[in-house]
């Protein structure tokens, strides 16, 4: 069993439609990050959570430490959100998800 | 602020050859993380450094090699080439190690071994 499960693997979504992402993780954890991968391979920080609600704009993390769960939301989505979405835990090391191909239409 | 850059961006190598990628963190940056990137595997982590000292390695072979340089540069080197090799290979670089500290990606080294 991976360390890091992200769910869903694959999600389209309708332009305006509310989308969540989860993540959960085994190991323990100083922080969580949530990555935002465009084709090309660049890859931004979206969020680092340690606990709590983080919000930016349309997106929203939340983390819950004693279920070791998270999830990202997006509001409103719109088709430039169209990315693999990549949940990170940070230990020792950093450990990845496999990634959520989020592909939203107009 | 120059954002995170990686040299080169595209490179071609055959098998048993060995290359040097190179990763210039943001300014003021003093923590430099390198990952493999592959579509079997995902993202992996290769190592961290941190005032040109190892902080922590991934669990790959000893063909992967890394190092810092005193204004925080840092250079990974792969030895003796092998197909599965082929990947994107990304540094960050964040504010200092023992964190958490935000990381700030390059856009990657996209590495073919033929």
């Amino acid at each position: 069993k991976n360390e890091v499960e992200q769910s869903p693997q694959n999600l389209t979504a309708q332009e305006g439609e509310f989308i969540t992402i989860n993540c959960s993780y085994s190991v323990g954890i100083s922080a969580l990050h949530w990555l935002q991968q465009h084709p090309g391979g660049g890859i931004v920080s979206l969020f680092m959570l340690s606990s709590g609600k983080k919000k930016h704009g349309r997106l929203i993390a939340t983390i819950n430490i004693q279920e070791k769960h998270s999830s990202l939301h997006i509001t409103a989505s719109h088709p430039r959100d169209s990315a693999v979405y990549i949940c990170a835990v940070e230990g020792n090391d950093m450990r990845f998800g496999a990634g959520t191909r989020l592909t939203v239409k107009p | 602020k120059a954002g995170v850059t990686q040299t080169p961006r595209y490179l071609i190598k055959t098998r048993g050859q060995q290359v040097t990628l190179s990763c210039s963190p943001i300014s003021g940056h003093r923590s430099v993380s390198w990952y493999q990137q592959t579509p079997g595997q995902g993202l992996q982590f290769l190592f961290e450094y941190f005032s040109e000292t190892q902080r922590n390695k991934g669990n790959f072979p000893g063909r992967f090699s890394g190092r810092q340089f005193s204004n925080s540069r840092s250079e990974m080197n792969v030895s003796t080439l092998e197909l599965g090799d082929s990947a994107l290979y990304l540094c960050a670089s964040s504010l200092g190690t023992g964190g958490p500290y935000e990381q700030y990606f390059g856009p990657g080294t996209r590495l073919t071994v033929t």
